[in-house]
């Protein structure tokens, strides 16, 4: 069985530019999420989707941050212009439903420069 | 709000000793613990969860946790550590997996 997969692995840009990061899910898996780990500390989620619908976005950065996951499959998670301080690692993990084991991709890895 | 504390940043153990990795934890209700792996350029990986039931929870890898109320600790254990098992260790609670800091375990040759 397939993990999940997120690309790309690493991303470095410029700040002030658009960036954009891809996840698709382990297959049958309804709840997905994204995570941000700073260098050195434990996963922050950000936002949790059941299906195609955002249920906990509340640590989402709502100004420079968005996400989609259009037909409740794979997401995207975008950030708008892009801050020094967004440099970290994005995660992005599944669940066949909430409350359950989670599965992690191998994340992407983002230099804001 | 629910949270987890590990008091250890770093863990050093020789090969074959046993190996214990701490974990507090402060939630209102009854909560859902669980531990994961961390190695280098490599994603999370789940060890084990308590949900309900026996105190006592075995994991992958040959760990185990044990769940103790009174104390709301959650601490990860191996009798036997490798060298392999070298790596970052997190605690988390609650099935929005608030981490703890994490844990980064050294086992020596």
């Amino acid at each position: 069985e397939a993990g999940v997969v997120q690309s790309p692995r690493y991303k470095i840009i410029e700040k002030k530019q658009p960036v954009a990061f891809w996840c698709n899910p382990i297959s049958g898996h309804n709840t997905l999420y994204w995570y941000r780990q700073n260098l050195g500390q434990g996963p922050e989620l950000l936002i949790r989707y059941e299906n195609e619908e955002a249920v906990d976005d509340s640590q989402l950065p709502k100004d420079r941050f968005s996400a989609e996951r259009l037909k409740g499959v794979d997401s995207t998670l975008k950030i708008q212009p892009a801050e020094l301080g967004d440099s970290a690692v994005y995660l992005c993990a599944s669940s066949s439903s909430a409350g359950l084991v989670q599965f992690f991709g191998p994340g992407t890895r983002l230099t804001v420069l | 709000a629910q949270s987890v504390a590990q008091p250890e940043d770093q863990v050093n153990v020789a090969e074959g000793n046993p190996l214990t990795v701490k974990c507090t934890y402060s939630v209102s209700g009854n909560p859902y613990l669980f531990w994961y792996v961390q190695y280098p350029n490599r994603g999370l990986q789940f060890l084990l969860k308590y949900i309900t039931g026996d105190n006592l929870v075995k994991g992958s890898y040959g760990f185990e946790a044990e769940f103790n109320k009174s104390q709301t600790s959650f601490h990860l254990k191996k009798p036997s550590a490798l060298v392999s098992d070298s790596a970052l260790y997190f605690c988390a609670v609650d099935h929005k997996l608030s981490f703890g800091a994490g844990t980064t375990v050294t086992v020596r040759a």
